[in-house]
């Protein structure tokens, strides 16, 4: 089966532009969770959607958020760009809305701010 | 102080050999993932786990949940082991639950 899909693969912006983020989990997953990982601050977790409703949120800023659609798929947005806020962001898939969820990521997207 | 802390930073080795990678953390756990990053950033989920130990080829992962520390091992390491290994431990916070990462433990396995 599919596995999981994020679009686009890569992105440049600059300071004060925003991005929109997609990712396509597995068919049947209505988890998705978003991470960023930057060379500084390493993983860390963003938020995570289930059946389209927000279940857990990390440390970041209300710039960065997302939405979860009745197919599953989701995207996170991010506003007034900073140069911090270049990384690579992953998404995963699970088939659970809880802690006790097999992830499987997508190929991430990295994002340049200039 | 970071919640999950991972040892070896850095792992060198030769093929052949038995491989450990730690991970500890502080607080009460749901579950703790391993996940392996090789060059490029892709992530493949190697484990989860909540209790005991489970095995998938060369490679163990066990969890003490009482003394809150995990390892990884990799038996007969070969060089496309090499990768940056990620323990992750999802961690219960005032009613929410969040995936919190250790730094990660580079592996290089040389032929």
């Amino acid at each position: 089966k599919a596995g999981v899909t994020q679009t686009p693969r890569y992105l440049i912006k600059t300071r004060g532009q925003q991005v929109t983020l997609s990712c396509s989990p597995i068919s049947g997953h209505r988890s998705v969770s978003w991470y960023q990982q930057t060379p500084g601050q390493g993983l860390q977790f963003l938020f995570e959607y289930f059946s389209e409703t927000q279940r857990n949120k990390g440390n970041f800023p209300g710039r960065f958020s997302g939405r979860q659609f009745s197919n599953s798929r989701s995207e996170m947005n991010v506003s007034t760009l900073e140069l911090g806020d270049s990384a690579l962001y992953l998404c995963a898939s699970g088939s659970q809305g809880s802690g006790a969820n097999v992830l499987t990521f997508g190929a991430g997207s990295r994002l340049t701010v200039l | 102080k970071n919640e999950v802390e991972q040892s070896p930073q850095n792992l060198t080795a030769q093929e052949g050999e038995f491989i450990t990678i730690n991970c500890s953390y502080s607080v009460g756990i749901s579950a703790l993932h391993w996940l392996q990053q090789h060059p490029g950033g892709g992530i493949v989920s190697l484990f989860m786990l909540s209790s005991g130990k489970k095995k998938h080829g060369r490679l163990i992962a066990t969890i003490n949940i009482q003394e809150k520390h995990s390892s990884l091992h990799i038996t007969a390491s070969h060089p496309r082991d090499s990768a940056v290994y990620i323990c992750a431990a999802y961690i219960t916070q005032g009613g929410s639950e969040k995936l919190v990462f250790g730094k990660g433990t580079k592996l290089t396995v040389n032929p």
